[in-house]
């Protein structure tokens, strides 16, 4: 049974535009979210988190977005680049870590974002 | 350079054949993780170590045998693995507080 769950496999956006990724998890134990972005031939690389005691983080063009009675998150992009086109995997963490500590961390299995030019 | 370093980046192997992946990570964390990414799945978590203890095994197969001589090192030992045992091998370290830090990944082929 998956404990996160990213709907879509794959977003197209035109440059420029915002891109919205979306990720729901079961488990109401997470208290800490991550998102990682993955390119081909390349392992995921940290992009930016938030922790269940805030409902929005914002990193330059990131936003994270957390509606934890909905156990819903989000993550904005605008203006959508070229070089955003990769994987993205939501992840999860119920230590209170971004690490996940001992338990390691819950991932979705990711969105391909394409933009178009 | 990631700071998380893996070796092989390619692996194919048959299903006699007994090989070892490689870990090290150069940041100064006390936790090294394995992670399994299969085609249309999640990373699936496989092993934790913390301060060179094994504090998480995922109900992982004997077939694979983690090993951590140290905190900046990990090793993944293979030994007759399954064609479906076939995925890309993500070795990971963190530190408390910060998040999980991933290598490149090894692509491992059983044939």
């Amino acid at each position: 049974d998956q404990q996160v769950k990213q709907n879509s496999p794959s977003l197209s956006v035109q440059e420029g535009r915002i891109s919205i990724l979306n990720c729901d998890y079961t488990n109401s134990m997470f208290d800490y979210f991550l998102w990682y972005k993955k390119y081909p031939a390349e392992g995921p690389t940290f992009l930016i988190s938030i922790s269940s005691i805030k409902d929005k983080n914002e990193d330059g063009r990131f936003t994270v977005f957390l509606n934890k009675s909905a156990k819903h998150l989000s993550q904005h992009i605008v203006p959508s680049q070229p070089g955003d086109s990769a994987v993205y995997f939501c992840a999860a963490s119920a230590t209170h870590s971004p690490g996940g500590g001992a338990d390691g961390l819950t991932f979705g299995k990711g969105t391909h974002l394409i933009i178009q030019p | 350079e990631t700071g998380v370093t893996q070796t092989p980046r390619h692996l194919v192997m048959g299903m006699t054949n007994k090989k070892s992946l490689k870990c090290e990570q150069h940041l100064g964390h006390n936790a090294m993780y394995w992670y399994k990414q299969s085609a249309k799945k999640p990373l699936e978590l496989m092993f934790v170590y913390n301060f060179k203890e094994q504090t998480e095994n995922n109900s992982v197969p004997s077939r694979f045998s983690p090993e951590c001589p140290n905190s900046s090192h990990l090793f993944l030992h293979l030994h007759t693995l399954q064609p479906e045992d076939s995925a890309l091998y993500l070795c990971a370290s963190s530190q408390v507080g910060l998040p999980l830090h991933f290598g490149n990944g090894t692509r491992l082929t059983v044939t």
